[in-house]
């Protein structure tokens, strides 16, 4: 079965300044989804971004960017400008590309913002 | 407004009973899926469902059950099997490429 490894338990950023979520898998699949979610603490799971693998542009919303490493299967978030509003949970999920079922979550990094 | 419904939102079970918790999507989504999540922890599949009348096991399914009678609806039973089902439950959609939608989830506590 697919792995996500989110290795950050927790992380803090000052307002405003830019911080970066690391998340791994372990797939032998050449076509997948990779997605970032956030948790605020209503505990409602959010879509921040996603990146289809057979795409080398990384994906971008807003404040939010990843770099997506697919030689080294690695799939990080860069929050720009943080805000106090950016505090929560972020999960890391992977998902194939042909097949509904495998929605596979990391255990979750929880970001601080600091005034 | 298109979107997913769990209920109910807070759920209590006595030791020895079953209990059904409720999942609806009007995304017209083919797919639905069930996790669980333990306190400081990730989500765990449970069930999932890609089309009617099918469905397959998670990496938990243990002490679990589930129907999908429906496009529509996705219901999860915690049966009495399930030794430590306190934790707080999520239901989510998808269709076949994109991201899944999650609904608001039920806390499950046993008394």
């Amino acid at each position: 079965a697919q792995t996500v490894t989110q290795s950050q338990p927790e992380m803090s950023v000052q307002e405003a300044e830019t911080v970066t979520l690391s998340c791994t898998y372990d797939t032998s699949e050449s076509d997948y989804y990779l997605f970032w979610y956030k948790q605020p603490p209503s505990r409602q799971m959010i879509l921040v971004i996603r990146q289809e693998a057979y795409k080398q542009q990384n994906a971008t919303e807003n404040r939010f960017s990843v770099n997506f490493q697919k030689a080294a299967k690695s799939f990080s978030l860069k929050i720009s400008d943080s805000q106090l509003g950016d505090a929560a949970m972020y999960f890391c999920a992977y998902r194939r590309a042909y097949n509904n079922n495998d929605m596979r979550f990391g255990a979750g990094t929880r970001l601080t913002v600091k005034p | 407004d298109g979107g997913i419904t769990q209920s109910p939102k807070y759920l209590f079970r006595k030791e020895g009973q079953n209990v059904t918790l409720s999942c609806e999507q009007n995304l017209n989504h083919d797919a639905m899926y069930w996790y669980r999540q333990d306190p400081g922890q990730g989500l765990r599949l449970i069930y999932y469902s890609q089309i009617v009348n099918d469905f397959q096991k998670g990496d938990i399914a243990e002490g679990y059950s589930v129907s999908r009678e429906k496009k529509e609806s996705f219901p999860l039973t915690v049966t009495s099997a399930q030794k430590n089902p306190t934790a707080f439950y999520l239901c989510a959609s998808s269709t076949e490429q994109g991201a899944a939608f999650f609904g608001p989830g039920t806390r499950l506590t046993v008394l």
